[in-house]
């Protein structure tokens, strides 16, 4: 069976400061795996994707995930928050989208 | 190309009634999937349909759930008799043929039960 684990439910981080936020997954093959995120009163709005090849990915938004296969996790990063990246992020593994729990990102000045 | 989109965006009712959500798909997507949102939780899968067939149901799209999508283009979901439990955000997404398995998601609809 497949899942996705956030370990952490709440991270703040000050502006300007680097984030990184975890993800882990189950899958029985190799995995589809997305980062979304989604602000108040907003839709899912998807940061980047992963289905093969190069293992560091880029998105949209400055954020950058790495796909570690003996780790199986999927953490995204981003070096430099701004306080318009305070959201709510999950990690997603496909093609049925299983979402984490989310992790919640407060952005303090 | 404007987007998916969902109404109403919320809805208000007490328990026991029937309540109805609609989604218009991005309109060359062929798959249409519907999700639920609690707080505090990611989206979790109810089902999903490929042009009018409903292919997959989750566990979770207990009896008194009904999904449509009659002619491939709009999708309903329809609650009977609601449950405070059912008190979430409802999500629709959808895909087409080249969308290489990306969901653009809809604003969601969300239901409080009195």
């Amino acid at each position: 069976a497949q899942s996705v684990t956030q370990p952490d439910i709440h991270i703040t981080v000050s502006e300007g400061a680097s984030l990184e936020l975890r993800c882990n997954y189950s899958y029985g093959a190799t995995p589809y795996l997305f980062w979304y995120v989604q602000s108040p009163g907003q839709g899912l709005q998807l940061l980047l994707k992963y289905f093969s090849g190069d293992t560091l990915v880029q998105g949209i938004k400055g954020f950058e995930a790495e796909f570690k296969r003996s780790q199986s996790s999927f953490n995204l990063r981003k070096p430099s928050v701004h306080w318009s990246d305070a959201a709510e992020y999950f990690c997603a593994v496909g093609p049925l989208l299983q979402f984490g729990a989310g992790t919640q990102v407060v952005v303090t000045p | 190309d404007t987007g998916v989109s969902q109404n109403p965006r919320h809805k208000i009712t007490k328990r026991g009634q029937n309540v109805t959500f609609r989604c218009d798909p991005i309109s060359e997507h062929n798959r249409l999937y519907w999700y639920r949102q609690t707080l505090g939780q990611g989206p979790e899968f109810l089902t999903y349909f490929q042009n009018e067939a409903q292919l997959e149901k989750s566990r979770l799209l207990s009896d008194r759930f009904s999904a449509e999508r009659p002619k491939g283009s709009f999708s309903t979901l329809e609650i009977q008799r609601t449950e405070q439990g059912d008190s979430a955000m409802y999500l629709c997404a959808s895909i087409g043929t080249a969308g290489a398995n990306v969901l653009t998601f809809g604003a969601g609809s969300r239901l409080t039960v009195l």
